[in-house]
């Protein structure tokens, strides 16, 4: 089982529409979650990071379940501006302690 | 003001050359990285250093040998590249070395012919 799991896509969805994004990780002492965004041939850059209480900023929302291993983001009311990579990331704990491992990204194309 | 820059942003050369890619920050950051995306876009640690202490060394081949003259720098050289080795490296930097946010360099695309 890889590290960090995400549905790859590509997802294609209209302006307007809201879009959520899955990802599972195997390590249960890590301690920290985040998503980034990369554009295409661009490095990637901090979108939020994610806490078990839920956080919202804006159009996204990201969701943690520690007990499922799972986190997730929504991203409502898409613009065209939201097409990217989505990498869902996490942060080790113990002797991974401050390692972020990255998934392999998740594909999202917003058209008109 | 570039946060993080690397030089050179496109690298072309042969196997068996050795070569360097150049990273700076002028965030102060004490924590600085770099990572390889194969062209299956994984993105991967390959190294990490505090206040210029090599921290995090992952499976890396030791061709790869990473130097922090300072902590604001960190290079890296390959030696013998292969095939293999190409990729975009991206150099990183981060305030800690927990979960603190991460800046990404702009990368550097190396292609081995």
């Amino acid at each position: 089982r890889k590290e960090v799991e995400q549905d790859p896509g590509p997802f294609n969805v209209p302006e307007g529409a809201t879009v959520a994004f899955n990802c599972t990780y195997s390590n249960s002492a890590s301690q920290s979650f985040f998503w980034y965004r990369q554009d295409c041939r661009k490095e990637p850059k901090l979108l939020m990071s994610v806490y078990s209480s839920g956080n919202e900023d804006g159009r996204f929302t990201a969701q943690l379940n520690r007990a499922s291993q799972y986190i997730s983001l929504l991203i409502r009311d898409s613009k065209l501006s939201d097409s990217a990579t989505y990498l869902c990331v996490v942060m080790g704990g113990g002797t991974s302690y401050g390692k972020l491992t990255f998934g392999q990204g998740t594909i999202l194309t917003v058209h008109p | 003001d570039t946060a993080v820059s690397q030089t050179p942003k496109y690298l072309v050369t042969q196997m068996g050359n050795d070569k360097s890619i150049k990273c700076e920050q002028n965030l102060g950051h004490d924590t600085m990285y770099w990572y390889k995306q194969d062209s299956k876009k994984f993105l991967k640690i390959m190294f990490s250093y505090n206040n210029k202490e090599l921290i995090i060394n992952e499976t890396v081949p030791n061709r790869f040998s990473p130097k922090s003259p300072d902590k604001a720098h960190l290079n890296l050289h390959i030696n013998s590249l292969e095939l293999g080795d190409s990729a975009v490296y991206f150099c990183a930097s981060s305030q800690g070395t927990g979960g603190d946010e991460q800046y990404f360099g702009p990368g550097t695309r190396l292609t081995v012919t």
